[in-house]
């Protein structure tokens, strides 16, 4: 079955580096998302790695993902205060249309 | 090109009435994606359509919901007879002319049932 899950709530300083994890548990996953929602507003793809990737570099965005451990990381270098919001895991998996299984998301508060 | 549209942007309704929530895709795209966020939770797959066609409609409560998106016009989320339990944030996605194009999301339809 499909399941993903991250821990709720994550606080780092101003200029510091955030790491937030996700767990998933469907081994046939295909493509893994991070998506960030602001207050009141919808999701925004912030970046995506494929199954057979391990990482991925996106200016100050690093994606890790552990198959083995079924485990993605997302760092965030020099975090800003722009960068509060809830983050969200997503996989889509063969055979289910490309529909996203979203985790139940994780806020980041950001401290000066 | 403006982006995925959703109205209204919030959306009271008494308990037994009827909730209906629209979603314009954007420009070009055939694919859309119904999501629905419950407080304090993530977003959980509804139910996925092309143009007059339901393709996966798996994440849909079996009674009282119905969702079509027709040649012309912008895709419809109803909700028959809304209960308390419905109150939520309806976010909809659409996508290219791949199911493996990016979803774009719009900034989702608030429900309140009094």
């Amino acid at each position: 079955g499909e399941d993903v899950e991250q821990s709720l709530f994550l606080s780092v300083r101003e200029g510091d580096s955030s790491v937030i994890n996700c767990t998933y548990t469907d081994s046939s996953s295909t493509y893994l998302y991070w998506y960030k929602q602001e207050p009141g507003a919808g999701l925004q793809l912030l970046t995506y790695i494929f199954s057979n990737m391990d990482m991925k570099q996106d200016q100050r965005l690093t994606v890790l993902l552990n198959k083995k451990d079924k485990h993605l990381s997302l760092r965030i270098a020099d975090t800003q205060t722009g960068d509060s919001a809830i983050y969200f895991c997503a996989e889509t998996t063969t055979g289910t249309a490309s529909k996203l299984t979203f985790g139940t998301g994780t806020r980041l508060q950001v401290t000066l | 090109n403006a982006g995925v549209m959703q109205n209204p942007r919030h959306l009271v309704r008494r308990r037994g009435q009827e909730a209906r929530l629209r979603c314009s895709p954007m420009k070009g795209h055939s694919h859309v994606y119904w999501y629905r966020q419950l407080p304090e939770e993530g977003l959980k797959f509804m139910v996925y359509l092309q143009k007059e066609n339901i393709i996966d409609e798996s994440g849909m409560p079996k009674e009282r919901f119905s969702a079509e998106f027709p040649k012309e016009g912008p895709s419809i989320l109803r909700i028959q007879q809304v209960v308390r339990g419905d109150s939520a944030a309806y976010f909809c996605a659409s996508a290219g002319t791949s199911a493996r194009d990016e979803q774009f999301f719009g900034p989702g339809t608030r429900l309140t049932v009094l």
